[in-house]
């Protein structure tokens, strides 16, 4: 699992509020990665990270704060949650193969629901 | 803008049968193509990749064909079984960041 944790699991809150989820690394990894996943959609880019206190938007980063502060976590904030950011959240990171390819790790998952 | 389309959406296939899913990209500057597989409640797990310098990729049952000046990829999956039942995702990167572009996901029934 590349030492990956992700931080709740599942969660249910209410449309307005600030919801942060969080991604934790146990291997040192530089690159950080948080994509939604939605029916029809498969999973989308929403911010990356390449560093402590570098991070950068993806395809749907709209709506969407991250942060990283310490090599090992990478956070997710919906600053005010909407109906449309109901979905699963995946935290991934890349490390580099015997053949030199980099490779992508996932979590296990946030399963956020917005009521 | 989907940069990378992937079909079937489902695809529904006998044990012992070959499941090919195919995908298709149009961003030249994509330089590795890995396929995931995910069953429910987990997240996606690298299944196989490819790079473009090679036309085949084979691992045990699973194979990747590559077609570089079609832009399109596939996945095939020989004598398929119950136990492969999961969506699958084919995906795209490049770039320093190796972000990954997914395609929208196959649903992949064995039956017994």
């Amino acid at each position: 699992d590349a030492g990956i944790t992700q931080s709740p699991r599942h969660k249910v809150t209410e449309t307005g509020t600030p919801v942060t989820l969080r991604c934790h690394q146990t291997e040192n990894h530089r690159y950080m990665y948080w994509y939604r996943q939605d029916p029809g959609h498969g999973l989308r880019l929403i911010h990356y990270s390449y560093g402590v206190k570098d991070t950068d938007k993806g395809e749907v980063s709209d709506g969407y704060s991250v942060s990283r502060s310490k090599t090992e976590d990478f956070l997710l904030t919906l600053e005010s949650a909407t109906s449309s950011q109901t979905s699963v959240y995946f935290c991934a990171i890349t490390r580099s193969s015997l053949t030199r390819n980099t490779e992508a790790f996932f979590g296990q998952g946030t399963r956020l629901t917005v009521v | 803008q989907q940069q990378v389309k992937q079909s079937p959406q489902s695809l529904i296939v006998q044990k012992g049968g070959i499941s090919i899913i195919n995908c298709a990209y149009e961003n030249t500057a994509f330089d590795y193509f890995p396929w995931y597989q995910q069953f429910p409640g987990k997240g996606p797990a690298l299944l196989i990749a490819i790079r473009p310098d090679v036309s085949e990729k084979k691992e045990g049952r699973f194979t990747i064909s590559f077609n570089k000046s079609a832009k399109q990829f596939s996945l095939h999956i020989m004598d398929s079984q119950p136990g492969d039942s999961a969506t699958y995702f084919c995906a795209a990167s490049g770039g320093s960041a190796r972000q990954l572009t997914f395609g929208s996901g196959t649903q992949l029934t064995v039956l017994p």
